[in-house]
């Protein structure tokens, strides 16, 4: 019972474009967002948070919206850099301690 | 600041044995999560530590088991294994609602 899905396998990106990865959870008790990045041989890199009282999060590059009504959330990167080619995970909790629910993962290449 | 170290970072067994991973936090972090990442199937939580308690558990079966130390260390240990087993455990420590992941433990199940 996948409750978290990132229904798009890959997403090719030319390089100073905006890419966007999306995130759809079922249940509405989530209240915390997370999006990780991950390089192959590593591990998850924390990138960008969202708490269900915000719609949005701003970090540099990076920007993650929350539409809470259609549990779904994005995330943009702009411009797109090649080195932004990675997997890229988002995270759900409901407020329960640090059990969070991945997606399966948006493989993003990023072309010069 | 050192990061969440695990070992080993490669494992292989056979059918029916049993495994010991092991994980570091980063230093002053008392919560320790374990995840296994398989393809296709993404991050799966397995179970969280937070002062030497177990705070939390995914859906797995008994025969993963973990352990927090006193000194914040965690064990995860696998029993009897399956060749479903064959995946990356990932152990991280946490801080302000923010999990931070060692490399993992590849675990290959022949």
């Amino acid at each position: 019972d996948q409750q978290v899905k990132q229904n798009s396998p890959s997403l090719s990106v030319q390089e100073g474009r905006i890419s966007i990865l999306n995130c759809d959870y079922t249940n509405s008790m989530f209240d915390y967002f997370l999006w990780y990045k991950k390089y192959p041989a590593e591990g998850p890199t924390f990138l960008i948070s969202i708490s269900s009282i915000k719609d949005k999060n701003e970090d540099g590059r990076f920007t993650v919206f929350l539409n809470k009504s259609a549990k779904h959330l994005s995330l943009h990167i702009v411009p797109s850099q090649p080195g932004d080619s990675a997997v890229y995970f988002c995270a759900a909790s409901a407020n329960t301690g640090n059990q969070f629910y991945f997606g399966t993962g948006t493989s993003l290449t990023v072309i010069p | 600041k050192a990061g969440v170290t695990q070992t080993p970072r490669y494992l292989i067994k056979t059918r029916g044995q049993q495994v010991t991973l092991s994980c570091s936090p980063i230093s002053g972090h008392r919560s320790v999560s374990w995840y296994q990442q398989t393809p296709g199937q993404g991050l799966q939580f397995l179970f969280e530590y937070f002062s030497e308690t177990q705070r939390n558990k995914g859906n797995f079966p008994g025969r993963f088991s973990g352990r927090q130390f006193s000194n914040s260390r965690s064990e995860m240990n696998v029993s009897t294994l399956e060749l479903g087993d064959s995946a990356l455990y990932l152990c991280a420590s946490s801080r302000d609602e923010k999990l931070f992941f060692g490399s993992g433990t590849q675990l290959s199940v022949l």
